[in-house]
């Protein structure tokens, strides 16, 4: 039984370019979220999607930033127009339902230069 | 506002060694409060997970206790070993229908040997 699976693990882009980070949940889980890990800091959240719905997308920036999971195939975070303060590590959770455990992957390291 | 406090930020011991970490949140009750392990370049782990009701939940060697009356938790690690170096958060879903957690920054743990 496959846990929650991320890719890729490390990206690295130049400022300006465009990022998509993708989440596999576990197998029967309908709910994703994504998650913000700077050096040092907590996890900080993002957004929280059900299949081909956002339900809260609360702690993602207005810009640039945009979250999707769609019917078929992995959620995807995608950052446009990358700056250096987007460095960071993104993780994505995924749960039964929204009042059970969150798993989370690995995550995925993005690099901007 | 719903937050999670925890200290000391970086500990460091000597295998074989006991140590305790502490958790303070400033809403009560809450729904449950979770203790996750987080190694180096990997997602987090849930350990243990409490509920409002309940005082202590071992897991291996690691034990949480919970006293509602100061609104803290602790996570208790006995008999250290190298691999329990990593960082260790708690985490807190509080009520009111919120169904994303505030996570703690976290304790980073050095077990030396």
């Amino acid at each position: 039984n496959a846990g929650v699976m991320q890719n890729p693990r490390h990206l690295v882009r130049r400022r300006g370019q465009e990022a998509r980070l993708r989440c596999s949940p576990m197998k029967g889980h309908s709910h994703v979220y994504w998650y913000r890990q700077l050096p040092e800091e907590g996890l900080k959240f993002m957004v929280y999607l059900q299949k081909e719905n956002i339900i809260d997308e609360s702690g993602m920036p207005k810009e640039r930033f945009s979250a999707e999971f769609p019917k078929e195939g992995p959620s995807i975070l995608r950052i446009q127009q990358v700056v250096r303060g987007d460095s960071a590590a993104y993780f994505c959770a995924s749960s039964l339902d929204r009042d059970n455990e969150q798993y989370f992957g690995p995550g995925t390291r993005l690099t901007v230069t | 506002k719903n937050q999670v406090e925890q200290s000391p930020q970086s500990l460091i011991i000597l295998e074989g060694k006991n140590c305790t970490l502490q958790c303070n949140y400033t809403v009560s009750p809450f729904s449950n409060l979770r203790w996750y392990k987080q190694d180096t370049g990997r997602g987090p782990v849930s350990l243990t997970i409490m509920t409002f009701s309940e005082n202590t939940k071992s897991n291996g060697r690691y034990t949480a206790t919970l006293d509602a009356d100061t609104k803290q938790s602790s996570l208790h690690i006995t008999a250290s070993q190298l691999s329990d170096s990593a960082s260790y958060i708690c985490v807190v879903r509080f009520p009111g229908g919120s169904y994303i957690p505030t996570f703690g920054r976290g304790t980073s743990l050095i077990v030396h040997p």
